[in-house]
């Protein structure tokens, strides 16, 4: 099945810089791609997400870029903030399953 | 967040009793996901359901059964509670299996 892997598992950045979240996967027929942001004590919301079609999508100061060779896929954070400190869940989709598989996530801690 | 909702946010059972956790949606999504949060392990899934009368098991379905009666309601029970099963559980939908989730808010259950 598909399997999907975050790295690194904590990461910390000076406010101001930016942040960078990998994910890889193993099944190459994945078709979908989506980051989500859960901070402390609160459910996870998606952020942003790619299709296998497209290379890089942005919003404002996040963004996401699929390199579907190598089967990765990162989340960027610019310019980041405090309340940007959060933990980051990649998932991919299951080709011929009903469901995603998620990544283990990733701690972002932001010093202000 | 918009169609969905879990109850109880919180309960304290004892081991060996059953419990039934609701998960609700006004948003008619045929997808429909339980997961439960660990530290460390990230969202496992528990059960999934595709549709009314429709279920599978996830990754870590011992212990737990669901039923999906009609479309806006996804039913999650442990049979007899243990420790182990002290965890937060997240409702999730979505519209379709490549399409973003909407995470509940969350259900925190301690079983002592």
């Amino acid at each position: 099945g598909e399997n999907v892997e975050q790295h690194p598992s904590t990461l910390s950045v000076q406010e101001g810089d930016s942040a960078v979240i990998k994910c890889t996967y193993s099944d190459s027929a994945s078709n979908y791609f989506p980051w989500y942001k859960q901070e402390l004590g609160k459910r996870p919301q998606l952020i942003i997400d790619i299709r296998s079609n497209v290379g890089e999508k942005k919003d404002q100061r996040i963004a996401v870029t699929l390199n579907k060779t190598a089967k990765h896929f990162s989340l960027h954070i610019t310019e980041t903030q405090p309340e940007d400190s959060a933990v980051y869940f990649c998932a991919a989709s299951i080709n011929g399953n009903n469901r995603l598989a998620f990544g283990k996530g990733n701690q972002v801690v932001v010093i202000p | 967040d918009a169609g969905i909702t879990q109850s109880p946010r919180h309960k304290v059972t004892e081991t060996g009793t059953p419990v039934t956790l609701r998960c609700h949606q006004t948003e008619n999504h045929r997808y429909m996901y339980w997961y439960r949060q660990d530290p460390g392990h990230g969202l496992r899934l528990i059960h999934y359901s595709y549709g009314v009368k429709d279920t599978d098991k996830g990754e870590v379905s011992d212990g737990y059964s669901v039923s999906r009666s009609k479309t806006e309601d996804f039913l999650l029970t442990l049979e007899s509670a243990t420790s182990s099963q002290t965890s937060v559980y997240f409702c999730a939908i979505s519209e379709r299996p490549d399409y973003g989730y909407t995470f509940g808010s969350g259900t925190r259950l301690t079983v002592v």
